[in-house]
């Protein structure tokens, strides 16, 4: 079956260290997605990539980064510069006809900073 | 700025009433498309329905209906015949052109009480 995967499901981290989370889709979809989730919020949009080796900042961009060499592929980087990194992270991609269709999520990766 | 408004923290109903989830927007793009998700406990965000600004007909899938009041800039979710299962997490998210990056609401936490 199509989908998202993001791994790992949870993800402890220590100060001053980079991690990346995975996030791979067999959907053919161009466009994806990362977003930032805190307990009782809604998400917010930190990076997303409509076509290969390009991708644009979202609303809280800072203290992450991302490469798009694959369309199957979407890691994200949280660095140390990322001053509160503990969250739920929620990867997405969208149909190329966008609508109905609606947008894949992932099930997500916890990090935690120990 | 697109902007995303959801009123209601949290709300408790029965099993079996319908329930009404609001949602408000703002934008000033013409063509957008307003979406409903629900967020277990477990994270996954599971789509539900879809609105696009120009549908003259207000959107339904099975026991979820989308009240789209276009004038008053609101998507309000209305859940019929609520099951315990409805107990989640529910966000409304708009898309310009529905597709693109999504912005979500707050949310609206829903528990359903036998």
């Amino acid at each position: 079956d199509g989908g998202i995967t993001q791994s790992p499901k949870y993800l402890f981290r220590k100060e001053g260290q980079n991690v990346t989370l995975s996030c791979e889709q067999n959907l053919n979809h161009d466009a994806m997605y990362w977003y930032r989730q805190d307990p009782g919020q809604g998400l917010r949009l930190i990076y997303y990539s409509q076509i290969v080796n390009d991708f644009q900042k979202g609303d809280i961009a800072e203290g992450y980064s991302v490469s798009r060499e694959k369309k199957e592929s979407f890691p994200l980087t949280v660095t140390s510069a990322q001053k509160n990194p503990t969250a739920f992270y929620l990867c997405a991609s969208t149909h190329p006809l966008g609508g109905n269709y609606g947008y894949t999520f992932g099930s997500g990766t916890r990090l935690t900073v120990v | 700025a697109q902007k995303i408004t959801q009123t209601q923290p949290g709300m408790f109903v029965q099993e079996k009433e319908a329930v009404t989830l609001d949602c408000t927007y703002d934008t000033s793009d013409q063509s957008y498309g307003l979406f409903w998700y629900k967020q277990p406990s477990s994270g996954e965000m599971i789509f539900l329905i879809y609105q696009g600004s120009y549908d003259e007909q207000n959107a339904t899938e099975g026991r979820y209906s989308l009240n789209f009041q276009k004038a008053r800039k609101s998507a309000n979710l209305v859940i019929s015949a609520s099951q315990l299962g409805d107990s989640a997490m529910y966000f409304c998210a708009m898309s310009p052109r529905g597709w693109g990056k999504l912005q979500f609401g707050a949310g609206t936490q829903v528990v359903v009480t036998p």
